[in-house]
């Protein structure tokens, strides 16, 4: 079954203590991104990958970091979290361009709470 | 930079009956595509409905259509004969070929029985 999947999807912890919030897609798509959801402002991109070795800022990178080894997977890592990182995140992958043909797959999204 | 406006917060409508979301957008680009996503409680995103920018006529999906209006920046969402199933959150979304999307904040849609 082609799918994203994101591992935890729920994470309670602790101001400051490094985590890594996992993104993987089984269908051999180029573009990868992390997008977060809070109430009221929709969704904003953090980070996104064109291709392997190859990420740029979103809107929202403070506080983000991303890396992409592999094709399949593309981890988000938060170095130090604060509690205005709380919030719902959702990776998501695509073949690029985007076209009438492709959209963008999103994971089930991972809800974190930064105490 | 490119923006999304989705000035309705929350919708409400009656089991059965039709209601209509709205959605303008700022861009500069002339060819792009529009797309309504719903976000159920499951907070999975589905992809509802997808408008090429070149292409005049309106998409419909079943009981879901728009209303592009490109002169405008105007891209709103008809569902018709409403189903409880419908109720979510609702977002519009504006997308380059780049991959680059932006999304508006979203309209929760209450059903009725």
């Amino acid at each position: 079954e082609a799918q994203v999947t994101q591992n935890p999807r729920y994470l309670i912890t602790v101001t400051g203590k490094k985590l890594t919030v996992t993104c993987s897609q089984n269908m051999n798509h180029e573009y990868m991104s992390w997008y977060r959801q809070d109430p009221g402002l929709g969704l904003r991109q953090i980070y996104y990958s064109m291709n392997v070795e190859v990420t740029d800022k979103g809107d929202v990178p403070e506080g983000y970091k991303v890396s992409r080894k592999e094709k399949r997977n593309f981890p988000l890592i938060l170095e130090s979290p604060s509690p205005n990182q709380t919030s719902l995140y959702f990776c998501a992958s695509s073949f690029v361009p985007l076209s009438s043909y492709n959209e963008q797959f999103f994971g089930p999204g991972t809800r974190l709470t930064v105490l | 930079a490119q923006t999304v406006t989705q000035s309705q917060p929350e919708m409400s409508v009656q089991e059965a009956e039709t209601v209509t979301l709205s959605c303008t957008y700022d861009t500069s680009e002339s060819d792009y595509y529009l797309f309504w996503y719903k976000q159920p409680p499951s907070r999975q995103m589905i992809l509802v409905i997808r408008q090429e920018a070149y292409k005049q006529q309106n998409a419909t999906e079943n009981r879901f259509s728009v209303n592009f209006q490109k002169a405008a920046k105007s891209f709103s969402l008809k569902i018709s004969d409403s189903q409880l199933g419908d109720a979510a959150m609702y977002f519009c979304a504006y997308g380059k070929y780049n991959n680059d999307m932006r999304f508006g904040a979203g309209t929760r849609l209450t059903v009725k029985p």
